[in-house]
């Protein structure tokens, strides 16, 4: 069980354009999911935590209106980066909590989804 | 975001031989976890501790919640090809705030 899902693994796409990624708990219910972006060996950067039901929560330096937050529901989340230019290119992450393992659970990441702006 | 001091930065070691890890930080944690990333995938979880002094196997792998809440460990026994990777620590400080380590490659060398 627990199994987060990303979609798409991978996408290429003019700069200018925008891009929608989706991050769905298969098997369980997040009222929160979290949202990385991951340079080249290097490790996990918290974008936002995205709250069902309500406003994403930006980390500082991260530009809300550039890389778009929904939580419609207990499983999904998606991650839209609006406008895309060639240094958006990264490994974006999503992971999620379940909502019955309390306050202090375990963390499921889904596969990632690598974006690259042409 | 605050990231946690991991540590090594990167192994390279002989298939067989055992492997450790640490994680640290001046924060106290609630929860202690261990991932392990491969090129092109997400973390996967490998360990989770919750308790202090907490000590947990997986398998080859086991993982120590230190005393003090504010260290872990990871220890990798008899290590092969496939145990390459990233590892991560992450600590969790309360409900949603989760702080991840630096990461330490691996390479086993066969």
């Amino acid at each position: 069980g627990a199994v987060v899902s990303q979609h798409p693994s991978r996408v290429i796409c003019k700069s200018g354009t925008s891009v929608k990624i989706e991050c769905r708990s298969l098997d369980f219910q997040a009222t929160t999911m979290f949202w990385y972006r991951q340079f080249p060996k290097k490790s996990l950067m918290l974008m936002a935590t995205s709250n069902e039901g309500s406003k994403a929560t930006y980390e500082q330096g991260v530009e809300k209106d550039k890389f778009l937050i929904n939580h419609a529901s207990l499983t999904l989340s998606t991650l839209t980066v609006t406008s895309a230019h060639p240094e958006d290119s990264s490994f974006y992450i999503c992971s999620a909590r379940p909502l019955a393992g309390g306050p202090y659970g375990e963390l499921f990441f889904g596969e990632g989804s690598r974006l690259t702006v042409l | 975001g605050q990231q946690l001091n991991q540590s090594p930065q990167s192994m390279f070691i002989q298939e067989g031989e055992d492997v450790s890890m640490n994680c640290t930080s001046s924060s106290i944690f609630n929860t202690w976890l261990w991932y392990k990333q491969e090129p092109g995938e997400g973390p996967v979880l490998l360990i989770a501790l919750y308790k202090a002094g907490e000590l947990t196997s997986n398998g080859r792998l086991t993982a120590q919640f230190g005393i003090t809440r504010k260290d872990s460990f990871l220890n990798i026994s008899a290590s092969i090809p496939s145990d390459v990777g990233i590892y991560f620590c992450a600590g969790q400080l309360t409900g949603n705030q989760f702080y991840f380590g630096t990461g330490t490659s691996l390479t086993v060398i066969p």
